[in-house]
């Protein structure tokens, strides 16, 4: 049972255009929500995570947008640049499962 | 600071055939996770050690086993590898109670 389901897998953006992706769960116990940036060769790295008691968070171009009701958030990059160029992770964390569930991931490409 | 560090970069191993994968981080976290990454899947989680001392099984441990040598170092072990276990292998740490993980550069494991 996939406790968490991101789409789309991948998506192509022109540069300075809005990149979005979605991300759903299941589970109501869950109340942490980051996202991970991965560039090609390298480790995951934290980029910006929410908590279900605000319904946005915006850190300069980036800002993730949560429905607590439909059980979804949402990674938005604003004027998207060529070296937003990535794979993008959404997460899950709470209640009884302590650890990070990951999406499948969505790479991102924008060209310039 | 290096933070976490992964080693080998990359290796190549005949089927049935063993080794151990080794991660050190300098954060002095408490926690340390080991995750494969195969396209299109995601992150899965293979083996987590919360704190010095104690191991626990994750959502893919089959094949797998763990050793958290002390608080610094947490190795990873195929004692039989299957072209199953072809995979890029990530080693991340946190602070005992805090969700964010700082993930190191990956070993690329590839079984023939």
């Amino acid at each position: 049972q996939q406790q968490v389901k991101q789409s789309p897998q991948s998506l192509i953006v022109q540069k300075g255009g809005i990149s979005i992706i979605n991300c759903a769960y299941e589970n109501t116990a869950f109340d942490y929500f980051p996202w991970y940036q991965q560039f090609p060769g390298k480790g995951p790295a934290l980029l910006i995570a929410i908590r279900p008691d605000v319904s946005e968070k915006k850190e300069g171009r980036f800002t993730i947008s949560f429905n607590k009701s439909a059980k979804q958030f949402s990674l938005h990059i604003m004027d998207s640049q060529p070296g937003d160029s990535a794979t993008y992770f959404c997460a899950v964390s709470g209640g009884s499962q302590g650890n990070l569930i990951f999406g499948k991931g969505t790479k991102l490409s924008v060209k310039p | 600071n290096a933070g976490v560090t992964q080693t080998p970069k990359f290796q190549v191993l005949k089927t049935g055939q063993s080794m151990t994968l080794q991660c050190a981080q300098d954060m002095n976290h408490n926690s340390m996770y080991w995750y494969r990454q195969d396209p299109g899947m995601g992150l899965r989680l293979i083996y987590y050690s919360a704190s010095e001392g104690t191991t626990d099984k994750g959502e893919v441990p089959n094949g797998y086993n763990v050793s958290r040598l002390n608080k610094r170092e947490f190795s990873l072990r195929l004692e039989s590898a299957a072209p199953s276990q072809t995979s890029v292998y990530f080693c991340a740490s946190s602070w005992a109670g805090e969700e964010t993980q700082y993930f190191g550069p990956g070993t690329r494991l590839l079984v023939l």
